[in-house]
């Protein structure tokens, strides 16, 4: 099985709502990523998990929060957000070390702030 | 940092040969990988380039001058379902790093 799984495929929300988007991938790959990718622009890197572990914070903001429940799980929950984080929200997954490693990415989560 | 450069849009033929150039100047260097994205759907892997020289995979074929911060994608015997965006990222660490990848450049194949 090489499928990364994204919940869900749409979300809509508004300023003040709280909400969750959640990756899955049963590859057990070690590393686990979320990118967002606005209309014709590449993903941009957000946080990448290594081990279950926060690795990388590419500077986002803290309306932004990704969780690694398990070695399976990606969780990025959202809260207080703005109209101009309506992106494309990807998760993707490798294996770690040594690297580099081909990602795995899911089908992303088309998300719209109102 | 990383200066990543791509041409933004690229037309060619079904059936034809097509070339999408990168370079790139990054602060470190262990590889590049390019990655196909149809519109509308998730990126995917096709190659990763460590050495320098052309490797070839079926249709696709990548090279790399490592000397030159630069890059190719070769696509031979251009088919309709080629139309898509072409990711290069140069990567600079090791492990779980995440990828930056260029613009892209947008293949468009007529009939």
């Amino acid at each position: 099985d090489t499928e990364v799984t994204q919940t869900p495929k749409h979300l809509v929300m508004g300023m003040t709502n709280k909400k969750s988007l959640k990756c899955e991938q049963h590859m057990g790959h070690r590393a686990m990523y979320w990118y967002k990718q606005k209309a014709k622009k590449p993903p941009e890197l957000m946080f990448v998990y290594s081990y279950e572990k926060l690795s990388i914070n590419e500077s986002v903001p803290s309306r932004f929060s990704p969780e690694c429940p398990n070695s399976s799980l990606l969780n990025l929950h959202l809260h207080a957000l703005q109209p101009e984080d309506s992106a494309l929200y990807l998760c993707a997954s490798s294996q770690d070390y040594p690297g580099p490693y081909e990602q795995y990415f899911g089908p992303g989560t088309r998300l719209t702030v109102t | 940092g990383q200066n990543i450069d791509q041409p933004t849009e690229m037309t060619a033929t079904e059936g034809a040969i097509v070339q999408i150039n990168c370079t790139y100047q990054t602060s470190g260097f262990n590889g590049l990988f390019w990655y196909q994205q149809h519109a509308g759907e998730a990126p995917t892997f096709l190659s990763y380039n460590v050495l320098d020289g052309l490797e070839e995979k079926g249709r696709f074929s990548s090279f790399l001058s490592r000397s030159k911060g630069y890059s190719y994608l070769l696509l031979k015997e251009l088919q309709m379902k080629d139309s898509a965006s072409y990711l290069c990222a140069p990567h600079s660490g090791g492990g779980a790093d995440g990828l930056t990848f260029g613009k892209g450049t947008h293949l468009i194949i007529q009939p």
